[in-house]
C-alpha cells in the first residue's frame, strides 16, 4: 500500500531532550516536506527536500533540523524541545516539483508532541 | 502578501448541498487544491483546479476563476461523515509550496 509513515503517533517529552520524528515514503517521490499545526494557525511548513541531500527552510524552521540522506526518509530533528514546539507534525510527499500540482501531497498519519 | 480566506465554520443538514468559498491573493499561481482533514487525522487530497471552470468527483465539485481569485468546493448529498475541515491550498509557484487557508470546519447535523 502506498503510504507514508510517521512515527511516533504520539509522544511526550521533556523541555531540551533531543528527539526525532521519522518520515518514511513507499511511492518513491521526490519531494517532502514536513508541517507543523496549530489551532488558529493552520499549516505551517517546516522544513521540504526537492530531493536527496537537497534541503530548505519553510516559514518556520527555527528549533528545527532535518537530513535527506535516502530518498525515502526525511527524518526531523528537534535538538533541544522547548514547549513552544508542542503540535500536531505532518509529513508530506509528492512525486517531483510539477507532479505535485497535479496528485496533490500524501500525508503522513501526524504526530502528536507535547513538550512539557 | 500571500494571502487565504474561507469562512471558518459552516453547518448544514445530511442529505443537503453546501458550498465552501476559498479567495486567494497570492504573487503566483500554480493550482489550488481542496483537502479535507478529520480532526486529529491527516489531512487527505480532494481536488486540484488549475484552470477556469468545474471539475467534478462523484458528490464533490470543485470551481475555479483565477481572474477573481475564487475557488468554491460544493459537497452534494451531505453525510454525517463529511463533518470535518476543509482546506484551500494555492500552489503559489515560489519553491513549489502550498499556502494553506486556515480550513472551513464542516459539520453536518441529522
Amino acid at each position: 500500500e502506498a503510504q507514508v509513515t510517521q512515527n511516533p503517533r504520539y509522544l511526550i517529552t521533556v523541555t531540551g531532550k533531543k528527539l526525532t520524528v521519522t518520515c518514511s515514503q513507499n511511492m518513491n517521490h521526490e519531494y517532502m516536506s514536513w508541517y507543523r499545526q496549530d489551532p488558529g494557525l493552520g499549516l505551517r511548513q517546516i522544513y521540504y527536500s526537492m530531493n536527496v541531500e537537497v534541503t530548505d527552510k519553510g516559514d518556520v524552521p527555527e528549533g528545527y533540523k532535518v537530513s535527506r540522506k535516502e530518498k525515502r526518509n526525511f527524518p526531523l530533528i528537534l535538538e533541544s524541545p522547548s514547549p513552544n514546539q508542542t503540535s500536531l507534525y505532518f509529513c508530506a510527499s509528492s512525486l517531483d516539483r510539477n507532479s505535485a500540482n497535479y496528485y496533490g501531497y500524501t500525508f503522513g498519519s501526524g504526530t502528536r508532541l507535547t513538550v512539557v | 502578501g500571500q494571502n487565504i480566506d474561507q469562512p471558518t465554520e459552516m453547518t448544514a443538514t445530511e442529505g443537503a448541498i453546501v458550498q465552501i468559498n476559498c479567495t486567494y491573493q497570492t504573487s503566483g499561481f500554480n493550482g489550488l487544491f481542496w483537502y479535507q482533514q478529520h480532526a486529529g487525522e491527516a489531512p487527505t487530497f480532494l481536488s486540484y483546479n488549475v484552470l477556469d471552470g468545474l471539475e467534478e468527483k462523484g458528490r464533490f465539485s470543485s470551481f475555479l476563476s483565477r481572474s477573481k481569485g475564487y475557488s468554491y468546493l460544493l459537497l452534494k448529498e451531505l453525510q454525517m461523515k463529511d463533518s470535518a475541515s476543509y482546506l484551500c491550498a494555492v500552489n503559489a509557484g515560489n519553491n513549489r509550496k502550498l499556502i494553506w487557508g486556515l480550513g472551513t470546519s464542516l459539520a453536518v447535523n441529522p
